[in-house]
């Protein structure tokens, strides 16, 4: 069975601090892919990444980062020098085979503080 | 990338009645998701919708209370039936991209059944 956890419920920086999110997968599919997107207060889904299983390289995109680890089954979200507008639900997922539907883990709520 | 809108993007309806919210796509898909997300919970798997074929439920979910047409490739509608307190959620419409490992979200719709 495919799950994603994300143990994080809650956290809570203040301003330019770095913060990483967590998020460990099982699969037992050898070609996976991995996503985090952004939900704000608004409700909206903000796709953020994918990751495909044959690609470990690290990513970064601004003040965004992604670390995924197949050896620990993790797919980490870093963000460098937050800021308040990043305050929202952060959520990983996964997904099987190409085009089919994504499990999602609980989300991880981020609060930053001015 | 896929642009998708909702109808409605909200609303409240009394207990017993039904609502249909509808999805629309600016691209042809194959595959289209249904989704809900309960009040301060992650997003949970209802459907999947293929054109030309019958949409295919996750366990918990069931044709009668939650009947979904997909008749075209651009086109589809989840209707909530009979709705209770329970049903209180946000529904949202995803498709899968051209590439396949791509998801993209409406921007829900959101319930509030009294």
């Amino acid at each position: 069975a495919q799950k994603v956890t994300q143990a994080q419920t809650e956290i809570s920086v203040v301003e330019k601090e770095d913060v990483t999110l967590d998020c460990v997968y099982e699969t037992r599919d050898t070609t996976y892919y991995l996503f985090w997107y952004k939900q704000p207060p608004s409700g909206e889904l903000v796709f953020l990444i994918r990751r495909n299983s044959f690609d470990e390289q690290n990513e970064i995109s601004g003040r965004y980062s992604w670390n995924f680890q197949k050896s620990t089954s993790s797919f980490n979200f870093t963000i460098t020098a937050s800021q308040v507008v990043d305050s929202a639900v952060y959520f990983c997922a996964l997904s099987g085979q190409a085009g089919t539907a994504l499990i999602f883990g609980k989300g991880t709520t981020l609060s930053v503080s001015s | 990338s896929a642009v998708i809108s909702q109808k409605p993007s909200r609303d409240i309806c009394q207990r017993g009645t039904s609502l249909t919210i509808q999805c629309q796509v600016d691209s042809q898909v194959t595959m289209m998701f249904w989704y809900r997300q309960q009040p301060g919970q992650s997003l949970t798997l209802i459907a999947t919708a293929n054109q030309g074929s019958e949409a295919t439920y996750e366990s918990g979910f069931v044709i009668d209370k939650f009947p979904i047409s997909r008749p075209n490739l651009t086109f589809s509608t989840l209707t909530v039936s009979n709705m209770s307190p329970e049903d209180s959620s946000i529904y949202l419409c995803s498709v899968a991209g051209d590439s396949y490992n791509e998801q993209f979200f409406g921007p829900g719709t959101r319930l509030t059944v009294l």
